[in-house]
């Protein structure tokens, strides 16, 4: 298994609709878990920290199930912004440290008007 | 707010010639990496650092060097450059926030292309 896998995509949708991103991981020591968000040609940044319980901001749910090694980013009632590819971050080192981070591929999303 | 800083944007090196890379920071963070990023490929850690002096090696770090010789930067040199380095090189720093895990901080980035 790859260490950390995304949907390959790309995903179409329409405004309004509700997309789901998915992402898997290998390390089972992994402390902490990010989706960060990247525009075209532009550098990656932080959309929101996946907490164990999971955790929502505004229209944007992320779960994590540890068990499964497994993540997920919902979007619902998406934006034309919304556009851009969403990058599932791990990682692997001890909590409180930075380093050993492992980025998925990215899934590229286009939400059409 | 300056945030973090790289210079330069865009370079285009014969295969062979040496450069740096430079990556500075204004916000105290003690880690700092350089990433670099290539179609289906996702983001690399290529080095990184946990503070002034300290340095260590991620995925992909042969043919680059670096060194961390003050908090605010972190430069990396390409001693002899390959086709296979064109790429977008990506800096990043963070607090390390002991007991919470701080958002890396990401340059704009720096295209580089190796004729």
């Amino acid at each position: 298994r790859k260490e950390v896998e995304q949907d390959p995509g790309p995903f179409n949708v329409p405004e309004g609709a509700t997309v789901a991103f998915n992402c898997t991981y290998s390390n089972s020591a992994s402390q902490s878990f990010f989706w960060y968000r990247q525009d075209c040609r532009k550098e990656p940044k932080l959309l929101m920290s996946v907490y164990s319980s999971g955790n929502e901001d505004g229209r944007f749910t992320a779960q994590l199930n540890r068990a499964s090694q497994y993540i997920s980013l919902l979007i619902r009632d998406s934006k034309l912004s919304d556009s851009a590819t969403y990058l599932c971050v791990v990682n692997g080192a001890p909590r409180g440290s930075n380093y050993k981070l492992t980025f998925g591929k990215g899934t590229l999303l286009t939400v059409n008007p | 707010n300056a945030g973090v800083t790289q210079t330069p944007k865009f370079q285009v090196l014969k295969t062979g010639q040496s450069m740096t890379l430079q990556c500075a920071q204004d916000m105290n963070h003690e880690y700092m990496s350089w990433y670099r990023q290539d179609p289906g490929m996702g983001l690399r850690l290529i080095h990184y650092s946990v503070g002034a002096g300290i340095t260590d090696q991620g995925e992909v770090p042969n043919g680059y060097n670096v060194s961390r010789s003050t908090t605010e930067d972190f430069p990396l040199r390409l001693l002899s450059a390959a086709p296979s380095q064109t790429s977008v090189y990506f800096c990043a720093s963070s607090s390390t926030g002991k007991g919470s895990n701080q958002p890396q901080h990401f340059g704009d980035g720096t295209r580089l292309s190796i004729l």
